[in-house]
Parts: structure tokens; C-alpha cells; sequence
């Protein structure tokens, strides 16, 4: 039974290139969370989505980051033009269904030189 | 935006000591968690806690919801090398099913 499947685990990317992070949820699970992890901090929410649909995305920066699950393949969060600030571990997590708790992936650690 | 003021900030103990950290919050909530994160990994649940007042354990974690619905603590008892690690704390409004709000962590180290 796997867990949450996030890869790839460290990523780095120049200034100004995309970043693509991928999250496969955990099997029977239909709902997606990202989180971001700053060093120090605890994890901030950035996204909630079911399969084709963006539920909550109110802790998304406005520009440059946006978030898909679609029907088939895993959910992909995606930077675009890469700062320094978006040094940071991003976590993903899945649940089954609306009212249980969710289970967290290791992270992926990005990095912007 | 919502804040949960987690303390200590960090702790230093030696094996065989009780631990005790809390998690207040200026808003209520319905649902409050507590999450383990060792170095290099996601947070893993440690106890959920979805009824004002409510006392639960899970071997030697105790965490009670506060009757307030505003705060929440865990003990540690008997501390072991591997209790090592990051504990935060978490609340939601509903089930824990939306997101969730973390506290700034209690870093946890233990002496043998």
C-alpha cells in the first residue's frame, strides 16, 4: 500500500526557469492538498483540488504558481519564472473523501540558485 | 490571518523525561491535530482531537482539546531517542478534511 508519492524529492532550478512537482496520491484518494514549508516555519496550505477541479486555492500566490489533478496522472504544481523566495519544501497530501484527515508525502525540496 | 502560538519554541531533555508543549489560538476550532516531522520528511499524524474537552492517547502521547476550543496541549511521557524531531501542532474548522493552519513547531531534542 503506498503512501503519497512525491517526486522528484530535491529540485534546482536558475532564476527565472519552471519548476514542475509532482504528487500521486495515495490509492482510493480523490482529494489533494499542497502545502509549503519555509525553513523554521510551520507548513502553509496553497491548494485544495479533487480530480478536475480547484477547491481552494486561497493560499496560492497570484502570479507564477497554479496547480492541476487532472482525470488521469498525478497532481502537478507547477512555478513558473523561479525566484530565490520559492526556496522551500512542498508537501502534498491526500485524503479519501471530504471529513477524514490526510495523509503527507516526503516533500519535495526545491531550491533556486 | 489565523495564528497559532505554539511553545516552546524548542526543548532540550534527557531520555526518560515527561514532555509537555501547547498550541493556543485567538479563533475557535473544531478540530485540532498534532504532527511528528523528522528531518527530511512529511509530518505524520500523531492524535486528532475533534470534541472540546476531549482527552486522548496514543501509547505515550497524551493531547487534550482544550474546553475553550482555543488551545490544546501534548505530553510526552517517558521520552525516548526517537521522540527526536519537529511536533506541530494543526487546526481546522471542520473535520480536517480543508485546510489545515500549523503552528511554528516545538524542535524536540533528546539526550540519551
Amino acid at each position: 500500500n503506498a503512501g503519497v508519492m512525491q517526486n522528484p524529492r530535491h529540485l534546482v532550478r536558475r532564476r527565472g526557469q519552471e519548476a514542475r512537482l509532482r504528487c500521486s496520491p495515495m490509492k482510493g484518494h480523490s482529494h489533494v492538498y499542497w502545502y509549503r514549508q519555509l525553513p523554521e516555519e510551520g507548513l502553509k496550505f496553497m491548494v485544495y483540488l479533487q480530480k478536475e477541479n480547484i477547491i481552494d486555492e486561497s493560499g496560492m500566490p497570484k502570479e507564477r504558481f497554479s496547480a492541476e489533478f487532472p482525470k488521469e496522472g498525478p497532481s502537478i504544481l507547477r512555478i513558473q519564472q523561479v525566484v530565490r523566495g520559492d526556496s522551500a519544501a512542498y508537501f502534498c497530501a491526500s485524503s479519501p473523501k471530504e471529513g477524514y484527515g490526510y495523509t503527507f508525502g516526503s516533500g519535495t525540496r526545491l531550491t533556486v540558485v | 490571518g489565523q495564528q497559532l502560538n505554539q511553545s516552546p519554541q524548542s526543548m532540550f531533555i534527557q531520555e526518560g523525561e515527561d514532555v509537555s508543549m501547547n498550541c493556543t489560538s485567538s479563533s475557535i476550532f473544531n478540530t485540532w491535530l498534532w504532527y511528528k516531522q523528522d528531518p527530511g520528511e512529511g509530518p505524520v499524524l500523531l492524535i486528532a482531537l475533534y470534541k472540546a474537552g476531549e482527552l486522548t492517547s496514543n501509547g505515550r502521547l497524551t493531547a487534550q482539546f482544550g474546553i475553550t476550543r482555543k488551545d490544546s496541549f501534548l505530553n510526552i511521557s517517558a521520552s525516548i531517542p526517537s521522540d527526536v524531531g519537529i511536533y506541530f501542532c494543526a487546526v481546522s474548522k471542520q473535520g480536517g478534511s480543508e485546510k489545515l493552519v500549523f503552528g511554528k513547531g516545538t524542535k524536540l531534542t533528546v539526550n540519551p
